[in-house]
């Protein structure tokens, strides 16, 4: 049973309006969150992270929510450009060091 | 450049013919692991390395194995690849301790017939 859940296999958004791309989790331990961007033959890159102790991370265009009680944490990209399209990974972590990843939801950002 | 490598980035085989998959990194990271990615079930952990000689299973060890003898490297080793173990493979790396950054490196498509 996966722990770490996208729900969303694919998402289509038009330039310039915001993307939402969600991600639900299942181990209460999990109090480190990351999310990854990773675009074809490239390997995954870092993007935003966010800890238990917070509910909000920003970053520029990138702004991560987290909401304990409902194991489910949200990343917004505003605006989105069409260089955002790849593929965006949600993991977690319950030590910090070893990582739970997600399915992953595939972002097109339409011109 | 700061980065990790891994070779071949492709790879055809048949079932049953040892091979390695090589990683290394050029950033002094303690911390080394593999990850195998597959359709609908995301990044999944292999195996992974705390420091030198250190190594660990993570969710799907088998069939593989690992080695630490060097900081820089983290060799995969299938002894008897099977069809099953078709996927990309993704080598990272990161300082040690809680909540440090993973690179990753760019892939190695492998395909088992």
């Amino acid at each position: 049973d996966q722990q770490v859940k996208q729900n969303s296999p694919s998402l289509s958004v038009q330039e310039g309006r915001i993307s939402i791309l969600n991600c639900d989790y299942t181990n209460s331990m999990f109090d480190y969150f990351l999310w990854y961007k990773k675009y074809p033959a490239e390997g995954p890159t870092f993007l935003i992270s966010i800890s238990s102790i917070k509910d909000k991370n920003e970053d520029g265009r990138f702004t991560v929510f987290l909401n304990k009680s409902a194991k489910h944490l949200s990343l917004h990209i505003v605006p989105s450009q069409p260089g955002d399209s790849a593929v965006y990974f949600c993991a977690a972590s319950a030590d910090g060091q070893n990582f739970v990843f997600g399915p992953g939801t595939r972002l097109s950002v339409l011109p | 450049e700061a980065q990790v490598t891994q070779n071949p980035r492709y790879l055809i085989t048949v079932t049953g013919k040892k091979l390695t998959v090589t990683c290394s990194q050029n950033m002094n990271h303690e911390y080394m692991s593999w990850y195998r990615q597959d359709p609908g079930l995301g990044l999944r952990q292999i195996y992974y390395s705390m420091n030198v000689e250190v190594t660990d299973k993570g969710d799907v060890p088998e069939g593989y194995k690992v080695s630490r003898k060097e900081k820089r490297n983290f060799p995969l080793i299938l002894e008897s690849p099977s069809p099953n173990q078709t996927s990309l493979y993704f080598c990272a790396s990161s300082r040690q301790g809680a909540r440090e950054t993973q690179y990753f490196g760019p892939g190695t498509r492998l395909l088992v017939l």
